[in-house]
């Protein structure tokens, strides 16, 4: 069975740079399409971005974010550790949330990372706050 | 990118069933069959109701339905129960290869 589990700092002042730790266990996180989802106290869910890694090392992998963020996400993948991250820079307060990181059901074709969401962390309270 | 319309709140008696609808464009939900349905009790992670429009994971009710019709996505939920009070939300993929999701509907069972 999987389990995923979010971690992260609670607390992050403004202007900073907010990272969040997703590890993964029951199985391996290649070849899979893993989302990061947040959540802002009492509002809705909004998709920050995704990324893919098939387990082949002289291949990158593929990520997809969220266009509303300006490039200020970046996800990445530790294999070794069975880990996903997630750093967003120049946080405000508009980015206090809770953060999920989520499994997608389908790996391929088209849509593949953004079908629906079948496995999910509980979730990580980010404060921005000074 | 702008959100799926949901409506903020419906309700409905146990037995009874309710539709809740997702509008968006053609750029999503009306140019592709991969819409999902969530549902959110208070304090807990989104759980997977309906993917790809009508399919239903493994493990949910076969009470909950999905269904499509031009820019508008719908979900059914039949044979009311008190357990079905949540937030639910849509989403969708994009033409852009990106996720956006609906603001959420607050189902109420009377």
């Amino acid at each position: 069975q999987v389990q995923v589990q979010e971690s992260g700092p609670g607390l992050v002042k403004p202007s900073e740079t907010l990272s969040l730790t997703c590890t993964v266990s029951g199985r391996s996180i290649t070849d899979k399409y893993w989302s990061w989802i947040r959540q802002p106290p009492g509002k809705g869910l909004e998709w920050v971005g995704y990324m893919y890694f098939s387990g082949n090392p002289h291949y990158t992998g593929s990520t997809s974010y969220n266009p509303s963020l300006k490039s200020r996400a970046a996800i990445s993948i530790d294999t070794s550790k069975n880990q996903i991250s997630l750093k967003l820079t120049s946080v405000t307060a508009a980015d206090t949330a809770m953060y999920y990181c989520a499994r997608d059901v389908r790996v391929f074709g088209a849509a593949a990372g953004l079908d629906g969401f079948d496995v999910w962390g509980q979730g990580t309270m980010v404060t921005v706050s000074s | 990118q702008s959100a799926l319309t949901q409506p903020a709140s419906v309700s409905g008696s146990p037995g009874q069933s309710i539709t809740i609808s997702c509008t968006g464009t053609s750029s999503d939900v009306g140019g592709y069959n991969y819409v999902s349905w969530y549902q959110q009790h208070p304090g807990k992670a989104p759980e997977l109701m309906i993917y790809e429009v009508s399919n239903r994971p493994s493990g949910v009710s076969y009470r909950f339905s999905g269904s499509k019709s031009g820019n508008t996505a719908s979900l059914t939920i039949s044979g009311l129960q008190a357990e079905d009070e949540a937030d639910y939300y849509c989403s969708s993929y994009t033409s852009s290869n990106t996720l956006v999701f609906g603001g959420g509907t607050k189902l109420t069972v009377l």
